[in-house]
């Protein structure tokens, strides 16, 4: 089975000040993993994804994140944050799609930019 | 891009009657839906999986006959919530997976806006 954790609950961070937000997977097989971003009372946008090939994937609103197998790591980062990128950031996994294809959430890491 | 449009975003109703969530992918197919359960400040629990024209696979869990899912087109999945219960009250987001980028070996999934359920 696949799990997700996201080691932070709550990043807390000053405006223009960089960020990571940091995510671990477990799986016994290849995954496709992604960055997911939720503003109050909102679905979800996605921020960026990984599905093969290069290990540094960028994607939107100056975010980028680094694919790391050895450490099956996926950190979110932004070099220097914005008042609006507050808000909830999931990281997820999923199989590839004909191996099910659902998509499954960690906790969620609510990032809150300060003045 | 690709739009996916959830219907009603709120809805408040009453213990013990039924409502049901509509979920349209706008310009894509979506060969698959998914819908979700969120809690205030919690993450997405996946509740099914439902693929057009069959049967929706439910996770564990979950009770097939309190959420019944319906996917009777490439464009529609509809949630319903049977003899509905305060309990029940949480937001619900569907998600959809679009048919052709799958065939360019792409996994996309665009998410709804979520629907907000009081039960009352």
């Amino acid at each position: 089975a696949q799990s997700v954790t996201q080691l932070d609950s709550q990043v807390p961070v000053f405006e223009e000040a960089p960020v990571e937000l940091r995510c671990n997977y477990s799986s016994s097989v290849s995954v496709y993993l992604f960055w997911y971003v939720q503003y109050p009372n909102q679905g979800l946008q996605l921020l960026l994804k990984y599905l093969s090939g290069s290990t540094l994937v960028k994607g939107i609103n100056g975010f980028e994140a680094e694919f790391n197998k050895s450490q099956t790591s996926f950190h979110l980062r932004k070099p220097s944050v914005h008042i609006s990128d507050t808000a909830e950031y999931f990281c997820a996994v999923s199989l590839p799609y004909n191996q099910g294809g659902k998509l499954i959430f960690g906790q969620g890491t609510e990032l809150s930019v300060k003045p | 891009g690709a739009v996916v449009s959830q219907h009603p975003s709120r809805v408040i109703c009453k213990s013990g009657t039924s409502v049901k969530i509509e979920c349209r992918s706008l310009d894509f197919q979506a060969t698959t839906m998914f819908w979700y359960r969120q809690f205030p400040k919690q993450s997405l629990m996946l509740m099914a999986t439902s693929n057009e024209g069959s049967k929706a696979t439910y996770e564990q869990g979950v009770e097939k006959d309190k959420f019944l899912i319906n996917h009777a087109s490439l464009t529609l999945s509809t949630l319903t919530v049977t003899s509905a219960h305060p309990e029940d009250s949480s937001f619900y987001i569907c998600s959809a997976r679009d048919g052709i980028q799958v065939t360019r070996g792409r996994n996309t999934i665009y998410f709804g806006e979520g629907s907000w359920l009081t039960v009352v």
